[in-house]
């Protein structure tokens, strides 16, 4: 099964508006991490932003925020003010256990097309 | 402060050939990643270090794929003999303090 899903193959947004790219996961771990990559044409990956499993407050950074609703098992990202520099794949990634270390599992992205 | 280092950027060798791709992360990051990317999906867990040992490579095709994690620095990912199927972006990445991962540019291996 999935661990990580994301239904989105592609979205397109209009520049400066907001865009939200879906995520949800599968754990019966109690202590996880979720994160958010972009990767760009040039192929580097770039972490974005993290939320823990115990955090009680949704992360935030700059212009990414993280909508994560514990009990429905979804971790979905919020763009604000879209630019065309955000044009990208952006991957999901959990990782379990609240050990350092653990191993990480990737969703199968989603590519965002920003419009001018 | 420097980020994680791969060489080479690309590689295109003949199937059968071997080939090595070789990896310097952040210093002072002991956790070390080796994935692999295919076309327009996400990285994959070949193996993973703490230091020098080799903690989880349950997902390395140990037929033909062979890594190696000296003084718990540099690291480098072999594959001999290389087919076509192997044929993605190798990707190197190391465990920062939040747990976030700080990936390196990859190695684009073309396998003809």
């Amino acid at each position: 099964a999935q661990k990580i899903t994301q239904t989105q193959p592609g979205m397109f947004v209009q520049e400066k508006e907001a865009v939200t790219l879906d995520c949800t996961y599968d754990t019966s771990d109690p202590s996880y991490g979720l994160f958010w990559y972009k990767q760009p044409s040039s192929g580097e990956m770039i972490f974005l932003i993290y939320q823990g499993s115990y955090d009680q407050q949704n992360a935030t950074e700059g212009r990414y925020s993280l909508n994560f609703q514990k009990a429905r098992k979804s971790a979905n990202l919020v763009i604000s003010a879209s630019q065309l520099g955000d044009s990208a794949m952006y991957f999901c990634a959990m990782r379990e256990g609240g050990n350092y270390g653990q191993n990480f599992v990737f969703g199968p992205g989603t590519r965002l097309s920003v419009l001018p | 402060e420097a980020g994680v280092v791969q060489s080479p950027r690309y590689k295109i060798i003949e199937k059968k050939q071997p080939v090595a791709f070789w990896c310097n992360p952040i210093s002072g990051h002991n956790t070390l990643y080796w994935y692999r990317q295919n076309l327009g999906q996400g990285p994959e867990l070949l193996i993973r270090y703490e230091n020098e040992e080799a903690v989880d490579d349950s997902q390395l095709p140990k037929d033909r794929f062979s890594a190696e994690r000296l003084k718990g620095v540099d690291s480098t990912l072999k594959i001999q003999p290389a087919e076509l199927g192997d044929s993605a972006v190798y990707l190197c990445a190391t465990q920062g303090v939040r747990d976030e991962q700080f990936f390196g540019p990859g190695t684009r291996l073309t396998v003809l």
